[in-house]
């Protein structure tokens, strides 16, 4: 059984640009969701999809946005990069019993 | 509100056991776990509790719950080379909600 795919592993992108994150679920999977990490906040939840809908929000600004397909794949987009985005993007593909992460995209942004 | 604390690093010698220690503030947590974070990896479920659990054993991790004092921790038996990695307590409400990490403890063996 395949685990969860990020792609791409890693971007570098400069200050104002806008990115797109994406990420492949267990299959099987409709739950997924999104965590950044970086040394100083630890990780922290962004939000979390299922069925194509947004059912769970963490405390970041509008800039970053998501979205889930049909197939379940899902997208994460951050627009007006600023440095501190610079952080490693978990993804985590849920099924009622357990949450598998993904390798996670290292963006950096300068 | 929702918080998750421990410590930042941890030394222990290779062959001794290793105690992670965690607490968390959301009494209306049901579950709670442990993760383990190597070098350029994601994230690896080593383990989880449910709340009305007191302990979890599973070969060489042990976790024990109070659940008054809000209290996690993680025994890895026999430390080996291969335990070195960052160990991240988390909570949710449910299996498929938002996990609240803490912001991980660096595992360091030694010689």
């Amino acid at each position: 059984k395949a685990g969860v795919t990020q792609t791409p592993r890693y971007l570098i992108k400069t200050r104002g640009q806008q990115v797109t994150l994406s990420c492949s679920p267990i299959s099987g999977h409709r739950s997924v969701s999104w965590y950044q990490q970086t040394p100083g906040q630890g990780l922290q939840f962004l939000f979390e999809y299922f069925s194509e809908t947004q059912r769970n929000k963490g405390n970041f600004p509008g800039r970053f946005s998501g979205r889930q397909f049909s197939n379940s794949r899902s997208e994460m987009n951050v627009s007006t990069l600023e440095l501190g985005d610079s952080a490693l993007y978990l993804c985590a593909s849920s099924s009622v019993t357990e949450a598998f992460f993904g390798q996670g995209t290292r963006l950096t942004v300068v | 509100g929702e918080d998750v604390e421990q410590s930042l690093f941890l030394s222990v010698r290779e062959g001794d056991s290793s105690v992670i220690n965690c607490t968390y503030t959301d009494s209306s947590s049901t579950y709670l776990y442990w993760y383990k974070q190597e070098p350029g990896a994601g994230l690896q479920l080593l383990t989880y509790i449910f709340s009305n659990m007191d302990m979890k054993q599973d070969q060489r991790l042990t976790v024990l719950l109070n659940k008054k004092d809000k209290h996690l921790s993680l025994r890895i038996a026999d430390t080996q080379t291969g335990d070195s990695a960052i160990y991240f307590c988390a909570e949710s409400m449910n299996r498929d909600d938002k996990i609240i990490f803490g912001k991980g403890t660096r595992l360091h063996i030694l010689p």
